[in-house]
């Protein structure tokens, strides 16, 4: 069965610093999709990142940047130069095939993280 | 451009009562997935509706159940609810054909409160 992992309940960071939050995975599935989404206080899951099991290259939007390492099934995100509205929830998640139209992602129990000043 | 639309963002509600919690998807995506998010715990997958039709779904009991109509807005009915029932309720919205990532927009969430 497919299952996400954070194991990082918690997180500070210094605003401007880069901060590294964890994710592994399993499947047996060779063909899978790896999200990585926000949840400020507000409750909307805001989506940020997108690496799909067979791309070459590691995912970058922004500020973002997922660290995947096929191998030994790891999606880190990276957020560089941290900002105090980058303090919220956030959930590592998996979907069954790379370009797949199901609505069903797996989710991990998520990391919050909070910047200081 | 409208997002996604979740309505009512809160309700109460008592133990054997039932709950009907609304969803319009983003503009232009025809499936609307549901989803049940515990006090901090990530979300569970509840199903997911296309061309009016339930298509997949989770480990969700019968009591939870769903319809769409044929504007593509959504609606996640519980019956005989339970205090477990006691969750933020997220509908997200993808277009089904879009050949890419499938990328789910989520609304804000319905929070349930039962009692």
């Amino acid at each position: 069965a497919q299952k996400i992992t954070q194991t990082q309940p918690g997180m500070f960071v210094q605003e401007k610093e880069a901060v590294t939050l964890d994710c592994t995975y399993d499947t047996s599935d060779p063909s899978y999709g790896l999200f990585w989404y926000k949840q400020p206080s507000s409750g909307e899951m805001i989506f940020l990142i997108y690496q799909g099991s067979y791309d070459q290259q590691n995912a970058t939007e922004g500020r973002y940047s997922l660290n995947f390492q096929k191998a030994r099934k790891s999606a880190n995100l990276v957020i560089s130069a941290s900002q105090l509205g980058d303090s919220a929830m956030y959930f590592c998640a998996m979907r069954e095939g790379q370009m797949s139209n199901t609505g069903k992602l797996i989710f991990g129990q998520g990391t919050t993280l909070q910047v200081k000043p | 451009d409208a997002g996604v639309t979740q309505s009512p963002t809160h309700l109460i509600k008592t133990r054997g009562q039932q709950v009907t919690l609304r969803c319009s998807p983003k503009s232009g995506h025809d499936t609307v997935s549901w989803y049940q998010q515990a006090l901090g715990q990530g979300p569970q997958f509840i199903f997911q509706y296309y061309e009016e039709e339930e298509r997949q779904r989770g480990n969700f009991p019968d009591r939870f159940s769903g319809h769409q109509f044929p504007n593509y807005s959504s609606e996640l009915n519980v019956n005989a609810l339970l205090l477990g029932d006691s969750a933020l309720y997220l509908c997200a919205s993808s277009f089904r054909a879009s050949g890419g990532t499938g990328e789910l927009f989520f609304g804000e969430g319905s929070r349930l409160t039962v009692l």
